[in-house]
């Protein structure tokens, strides 16, 4: 059965400071990967998936991430952290590339000191 | 483009009462799913329909909990008798190639 860990459920950093938040996976074959943000009242909005090729992927809002195997890892990174960005991320794994069947983390919450 | 529409946003009923959500998805996504989010903990996968059919109800509390989609478009989740674990936000999501477009939940407080 798949599975995903988000290890921190809190983080708090600075505004104009760099984040990295973490994201540990278990798939039985190639997985396939998203990071989803949630602002307070609003439904998920995708920022960026992994399906094949170049790990190293971009997504919206100055996000990236990076896959890993050989760490079952896909962590989401941002150099400069704004104010707006504070909010609960969520990492997913899916079974196919169509998105079906997404099993997510826990969720971590970022807050953003100014 | 309209997204993932839902109502009630919010809804308190009490314990052993039947509630009822709706859902409208993005207009011409074959594919919806309903997710149970628990406060603190991420969204956990109720059901999936493609088109009218369900595809995966493994999740479903099928003793209480019941979801269709006439036609292919709306779909409806009822709780019935609800139970006080029940609390939480129940998203809709519809999907599209590999994306999946979430609307913006209903909040459900049994007391």
């Amino acid at each position: 059965a798949q599975s995903v860990t988000q290890p921190d459920i809190h983080i708090t950093v600075s505004e104009g400071a760099s984040l990295e938040l973490r994201c540990n996976y278990s798939y039985g074959a190639t997985p396939y990967l998203f990071w989803y943000v949630q602002s307070p009242g609003q439904g998920l909005q995708l920022l960026l998936k992994y399906f094949s090729g170049d790990t190293l992927v971009q997504g919206i809002k100055g996000f990236e991430a990076e896959f890993k195997r050989s760490q079952s890892s896909f962590n989401l990174r941002k150099p400069s952290v704004h104010w707006s960005d504070a909010a609960e991320y969520f990492c997913a794994v899916g079974s196919n590339n169509a998105g079906n069947m997404l099993t997510f983390g826990g969720g971590t919450r970022l807050m953003v000191k100014p | 483009e309209a997204g993932v529409a839902q109502s009630p946003r919010y809804k308190i009923i009490e314990k052993r009462q039947s509630v009822a959500f709706w859902c409208n998805p993005i207009s011409g996504h074959a594919t919806l799913y309903w997710y149970q989010q628990i406060l603190g903990q991420g969204p956990k996968l109720l059901i999936q329909f493609q088109n009218n059919g369900v595809v995966d109800d493994s999740q479903l509390p099928k003793d209480r909990f019941s979801a269709e989609r006439l036609k292919g478009v709306d779909s409806t989740l009822k709780i019935q008798p609800a139970k006080l674990e029940d609390s939480a936000v129940y998203l809709c999501a519809s999907s599209w190639r590999d994306e999946q477009f979430f609307g913006p939940g209903t909040r459900l407080t049994v007391l």
